[in-house]
């Protein structure tokens, strides 16, 4: 299993849209619809964002959205704040009950 | 609320074992969810070492097996690891969570646990 790649830094204003892209095989991503997101504050317990490719757990803003094209999932965050200053990384199952996460994007407001 | 936070030691040296505990609040661990390990190692992706549920059921990243063993203890309402010959590339923050097993997702984690292999 190679771990899902993901850009190391996303920049951009508070306001605007950003995208993470999470590039998996066939034999993960590209197999199941089972994408997960997680935000993780320096120092803090990672949390969750997006499941199933695209579903918003209660509590989590609708500014986060998760989509999936062949074997690339997205994360998109829109009107970008401050708060939205942490790490990200995906994490999708890959069959016979493992998973496999990505690389970790550090986003960035400006 | 449930929460998870993991104890252990810090500083493990190399051809030892490492073994963590991670000590569950606001759930039963025997309440039908599965428990995960999950490690970063400084600088690199983040790696799915196992997971268990309360009925000791385990399932482990095949590149980690043979020397990765998970148990439950129900009456502390904790689960641990255990990771045998360790070496620096098992240096790493550890972090436990509770898995949801038929959607696939983790949540809630702990805030995580350094391990340093090193003599």
């Amino acid at each position: 299993q190679s771990a899902l790649t993901q850009p190391a830094s996303v920049s951009g204003s508070p306001g605007q849209s950003i995208t993470i892209s999470c590039t998996g095989t066939n034999s993960d991503v590209g197999s199941y619809n089972l994408v997960s997101w997680y935000q993780r504050h320096p120092g803090k317990a990672p949390k969750l964002m997006i499941y199933e490719g695209s579903r918003r757990p209660s509590g989590v803003s609708s500014r986060f959205s998760g989509s999936k094209s062949g074997n690339t999932a997205s994360l998109t965050i829109s009107g970008l704040q401050a708060e939205d200053e942490a790490d990200y990384f995906c994490c999708s199952y890959a069959g016979v009950t493992t998973y496999v996460f990505g690389t970790v994007t550090k986003v960035t407001v400006l | 609320q449930v929460q998870m936070q993991e104890s252990g030691p810090g500083l493990v040296k190399p051809s030892e074992t490492l073994s963590l505990t991670c000590t569950v609040s606001g759930y039963s661990i025997s309440s039908g969810h599965f428990w995960g390990w999950i490690r970063q190692p400084q600088g690199k992706g983040l790696e799915w070492i196992g997971s268990i549920n309360g009925g000791e059921s385990t399932f482990y990243n095949p590149s980690l097996s043979g020397r990765v063993t998970m148990s439950v203890d129900t009456s502390n309402n904790q689960f641990s690891l255990n990771l045998t010959s360790v070496t620096a590339a098992d240096t790493a923050v550890y972090y436990c969570a509770r898995e949801e097993a038929v959607e696939n997702w983790f949540d809630p984690w702990g805030q995580g646990t350094l391990v340093t292999v090193s003599s």
